[in-house]
Protein backbone atom coordinates (compact mmCIF):
# COMPACT_ATOMS: atom_id res chain seq x y z
CA UNK A 1 0.00 0.00 0.00
CA UNK A 2 1.43 3.36 -1.11
CA UNK A 3 1.14 6.28 0.98
CA UNK A 4 1.16 9.72 -0.18
CA UNK A 5 1.83 12.64 2.09
CA UNK A 6 1.05 16.79 1.06
CA UNK A 7 2.82 18.94 1.61
CA UNK A 8 6.11 17.30 1.83
CA UNK A 9 7.08 20.85 3.89
CA UNK A 10 4.96 23.40 5.36
CA UNK A 11 6.35 26.61 6.89
CA UNK A 12 3.51 27.64 9.27
CA UNK A 13 3.49 31.10 11.74
CA UNK A 14 3.52 30.25 15.85
CA UNK A 15 0.21 30.29 16.94
CA UNK A 16 -1.17 29.12 13.76
CA UNK A 17 -2.99 25.68 12.51
CA UNK A 18 -1.24 23.11 10.34
CA UNK A 19 -2.53 20.53 8.30
CA UNK A 20 -0.83 17.37 6.61
CA UNK A 21 -2.71 14.93 4.20
CA UNK A 22 -2.02 11.11 3.82
CA UNK A 23 -3.49 9.35 0.90
CA UNK A 24 -3.17 5.51 0.75
CA UNK A 25 -3.36 3.47 -2.62
CA UNK A 26 -6.14 1.56 -0.76
CA UNK A 27 -8.74 1.11 2.04
CA UNK A 28 -6.91 1.21 5.50
CA UNK A 29 -10.46 -0.11 6.72
CA UNK A 30 -9.71 -3.60 7.88
CA UNK A 31 -12.88 -6.47 8.23
CA UNK A 32 -12.40 -6.07 11.95
CA UNK A 33 -13.69 -2.84 11.36
CA UNK A 34 -10.89 -0.78 12.61
CA UNK A 35 -8.55 0.86 10.70
CA UNK A 36 -4.87 0.77 11.22
CA UNK A 37 -3.86 4.31 10.15
CA UNK A 38 -1.03 6.00 12.35
CA UNK A 39 0.73 8.97 12.62
CA UNK A 40 4.22 9.47 13.55
CA UNK A 41 6.28 12.64 14.79
CA UNK A 42 10.14 12.79 14.55
CA UNK A 43 11.68 15.94 16.01
CA UNK A 44 15.44 16.72 14.65
CA UNK A 45 18.09 13.69 16.03
CA UNK A 46 15.45 11.92 17.46
CA UNK A 47 13.37 8.90 16.68
CA UNK A 48 10.13 8.64 15.26
CA UNK A 49 6.94 9.21 18.94
CA UNK A 50 3.75 8.03 18.74
CA UNK A 51 0.73 10.79 17.65
CA UNK A 52 -1.64 9.23 16.83
CA UNK A 53 -3.20 6.02 16.30
CA UNK A 54 -6.36 4.16 14.49
CA UNK A 55 -6.59 7.50 13.01
CA UNK A 56 -7.79 9.64 15.90
CA UNK A 57 -6.95 8.44 19.01
CA UNK A 58 -4.11 10.54 20.69
CA UNK A 59 -1.62 8.91 22.15
CA UNK A 60 -0.91 9.07 25.87
CA UNK A 61 0.68 11.98 26.81
CA UNK A 62 0.18 14.01 23.17
CA UNK A 63 -1.51 17.67 23.54
CA UNK A 64 -5.01 18.31 22.32
CA UNK A 65 -3.76 20.39 19.43
CA UNK A 66 -2.64 17.37 17.76
CA UNK A 67 -5.78 15.43 16.64
CA UNK A 68 -6.40 13.14 13.68
CA UNK A 69 -9.73 12.44 10.92
CA UNK A 70 -9.94 10.85 7.78
CA UNK A 71 -11.39 7.30 6.70
CA UNK A 72 -11.14 5.24 3.71
CA UNK A 73 -8.19 6.74 1.98
CA UNK A 74 -8.17 9.51 3.09
CA UNK A 75 -6.72 11.13 6.54
CA UNK A 76 -5.46 14.38 8.01
CA UNK A 77 -3.23 15.13 10.76
CA UNK A 78 -4.05 18.71 12.30
CA UNK A 79 -2.19 20.61 14.95
CA UNK A 80 -4.39 23.55 16.27
CA UNK A 81 -1.88 25.73 17.31
CA UNK A 82 1.65 25.00 15.62
CA UNK A 83 4.10 25.75 18.81
CA UNK A 84 8.31 25.45 18.39
CA UNK A 85 8.79 22.01 19.88
CA UNK A 86 6.43 20.98 17.01
CA UNK A 87 9.16 21.51 14.64
CA UNK A 88 10.19 17.77 12.80
CA UNK A 89 8.68 15.41 10.37
CA UNK A 90 5.52 13.93 10.58
CA UNK A 91 5.04 10.43 9.19
CA UNK A 92 1.69 8.89 8.69
CA UNK A 93 2.18 4.81 8.63
CA UNK A 94 -0.80 1.76 7.87
CA UNK A 95 -0.49 -1.24 9.47
CA UNK A 96 -3.98 -2.25 7.80
CA UNK A 97 -2.32 -4.44 4.88
CA UNK A 98 0.91 -6.40 4.92
CA UNK A 99 3.61 -4.89 4.93
CA UNK A 100 3.45 -1.71 6.98
CA UNK A 101 4.00 1.03 5.01
CA UNK A 102 4.99 4.76 5.81
CA UNK A 103 4.07 8.08 4.26
CA UNK A 104 7.35 10.33 2.44
CA UNK A 105 7.06 12.42 5.30
CA UNK A 106 5.92 16.28 5.93
CA UNK A 107 8.52 18.61 7.19
CA UNK A 108 6.87 21.37 9.42
CA UNK A 109 9.15 24.67 10.24
CA UNK A 110 8.10 27.15 11.65
CA UNK A 111 8.34 30.67 9.39
CA UNK B 1 10.66 1.86 32.86
CA UNK B 2 9.50 1.00 29.64
CA UNK B 3 12.02 1.27 26.98
CA UNK B 4 14.04 -0.48 24.35
CA UNK B 5 17.62 -0.47 24.34
CA UNK B 6 19.32 -0.47 21.06
CA UNK B 7 23.18 -1.87 21.03
CA UNK B 8 25.75 0.52 19.66
CA UNK B 9 26.97 1.82 16.25
CA UNK B 10 28.73 0.06 13.88
CA UNK B 11 30.94 0.82 10.99
CA UNK B 12 31.08 -2.71 8.43
CA UNK B 13 33.02 -3.50 5.19
CA UNK B 14 30.58 -4.64 2.17
CA UNK B 15 29.62 -8.06 1.46
CA UNK B 16 29.75 -8.57 5.74
CA UNK B 17 26.57 -9.04 8.05
CA UNK B 18 25.65 -7.24 11.40
CA UNK B 19 23.82 -8.04 14.19
CA UNK B 20 21.75 -5.54 15.93
CA UNK B 21 19.96 -6.12 19.40
CA UNK B 22 17.06 -4.46 20.97
CA UNK B 23 16.28 -5.08 24.66
CA UNK B 24 12.64 -4.42 26.13
CA UNK B 25 12.00 -3.50 29.76
CA UNK B 26 9.05 -2.75 31.61
CA UNK B 27 6.47 -4.53 29.86
CA UNK B 28 5.45 -8.24 29.07
CA UNK B 29 7.73 -9.15 26.06
CA UNK B 30 5.17 -11.74 24.38
CA UNK B 31 2.19 -8.94 24.54
CA UNK B 32 3.78 -7.19 21.71
CA UNK B 33 5.76 -7.76 18.20
CA UNK B 34 9.48 -6.48 17.53
CA UNK B 35 9.46 -4.40 14.05
CA UNK B 36 12.35 -3.14 12.31
CA UNK B 37 12.34 0.26 10.64
CA UNK B 38 15.32 1.70 8.99
CA UNK B 39 16.15 5.65 7.84
CA UNK B 40 18.95 6.59 5.43
CA UNK B 41 20.70 9.78 5.55
CA UNK B 42 18.09 12.66 5.05
CA UNK B 43 15.17 10.00 3.92
CA UNK B 44 12.07 8.32 5.94
CA UNK B 45 10.85 5.57 7.12
CA UNK B 46 11.21 1.81 5.86
CA UNK B 47 9.79 -1.39 7.43
CA UNK B 48 12.33 -4.38 7.33
CA UNK B 49 10.44 -7.23 9.36
CA UNK B 50 9.60 -8.14 12.50
CA UNK B 51 9.49 -10.92 15.20
CA UNK B 52 6.04 -12.00 17.30
CA UNK B 53 7.96 -13.47 20.31
CA UNK B 54 4.83 -15.52 21.03
CA UNK B 55 4.63 -17.10 18.03
CA UNK B 56 8.50 -17.75 17.27
CA UNK B 57 7.36 -16.04 13.82
CA UNK B 58 8.83 -13.84 11.84
CA UNK B 59 7.88 -11.40 8.97
CA UNK B 60 9.93 -9.98 6.12
CA UNK B 61 9.65 -6.82 3.58
CA UNK B 62 10.05 -8.27 -0.29
CA UNK B 63 12.51 -6.05 -0.16
CA UNK B 64 15.03 -7.73 2.20
CA UNK B 65 13.76 -11.36 1.92
CA UNK B 66 17.14 -13.65 1.85
CA UNK B 67 19.07 -10.79 3.56
CA UNK B 68 17.50 -10.17 6.59
CA UNK B 69 17.05 -12.54 9.68
CA UNK B 70 14.73 -11.38 13.01
CA UNK B 71 14.75 -13.53 16.01
CA UNK B 72 13.80 -12.92 19.67
CA UNK B 73 15.07 -14.20 22.62
CA UNK B 74 11.96 -14.16 25.28
CA UNK B 75 14.25 -15.39 28.22
CA UNK B 76 16.23 -11.61 27.80
CA UNK B 77 13.25 -10.06 26.11
CA UNK B 78 15.83 -9.04 23.16
CA UNK B 79 14.83 -8.90 19.88
CA UNK B 80 17.88 -9.15 17.18
CA UNK B 81 18.23 -8.19 13.50
CA UNK B 82 21.01 -9.93 11.02
CA UNK B 83 21.24 -8.31 8.07
CA UNK B 84 23.83 -9.82 5.64
CA UNK B 85 25.61 -8.70 2.42
CA UNK B 86 25.97 -5.26 3.43
CA UNK B 87 26.91 -2.30 0.52
CA UNK B 88 26.63 0.81 0.94
CA UNK B 89 23.06 1.78 0.73
CA UNK B 90 22.52 -0.18 3.88
CA UNK B 91 24.33 2.79 5.39
CA UNK B 92 20.90 4.36 7.74
CA UNK B 93 19.75 4.32 11.69
CA UNK B 94 18.27 1.06 12.00
CA UNK B 95 15.22 1.52 14.65
CA UNK B 96 13.69 -1.04 16.60
CA UNK B 97 9.99 -0.38 17.28
CA UNK B 98 7.12 -2.48 19.34
CA UNK B 99 3.67 -2.87 18.00
CA UNK B 100 0.89 -4.43 20.21
CA UNK B 101 0.59 -8.34 19.29
CA UNK B 102 -3.25 -7.83 19.52
CA UNK B 103 -5.16 -6.13 16.37
CA UNK B 104 -6.21 -3.35 18.33
CA UNK B 105 -2.60 -2.23 19.12
CA UNK B 106 -1.24 -2.67 15.90
CA UNK B 107 0.61 0.83 16.27
CA UNK B 108 4.24 1.70 16.67
CA UNK B 109 4.13 2.97 20.36
CA UNK B 110 8.01 2.48 21.69
CA UNK B 111 10.94 3.47 19.61
CA UNK B 112 14.40 2.67 20.80
CA UNK B 113 16.88 5.41 20.00
CA UNK B 114 18.34 3.81 17.22
CA UNK B 115 21.27 2.10 15.70
CA UNK B 116 23.69 3.69 13.23
CA UNK B 117 25.43 1.33 10.64
CA UNK B 118 27.50 2.31 8.24
CA UNK B 119 28.92 0.11 5.55
CA UNK B 120 32.15 1.13 4.13
CA UNK B 121 35.26 0.04 2.60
Amino acid sequence: VVMTQTPLSSSVTLGQPASISCRSSQSLAHIDGNTYLSWLQQRPGQPPSLLIYRVSKRFSGVPDRFSGSGAGTNFTLRISRVEAEDVGVYYCTQATHFPNTFGQGTKLEIK
Amino acid sequence: QVQLVQSGAEVKKPGSSVNVSCKASGDTFTDYTFNWVRQAPGQGLEWMGRIIPILGQANYAQNFQGRVTITADKSTSTAYMILSSLRSEDTAVYYCARAGVASTHWYFDLWGRGTPITVSS
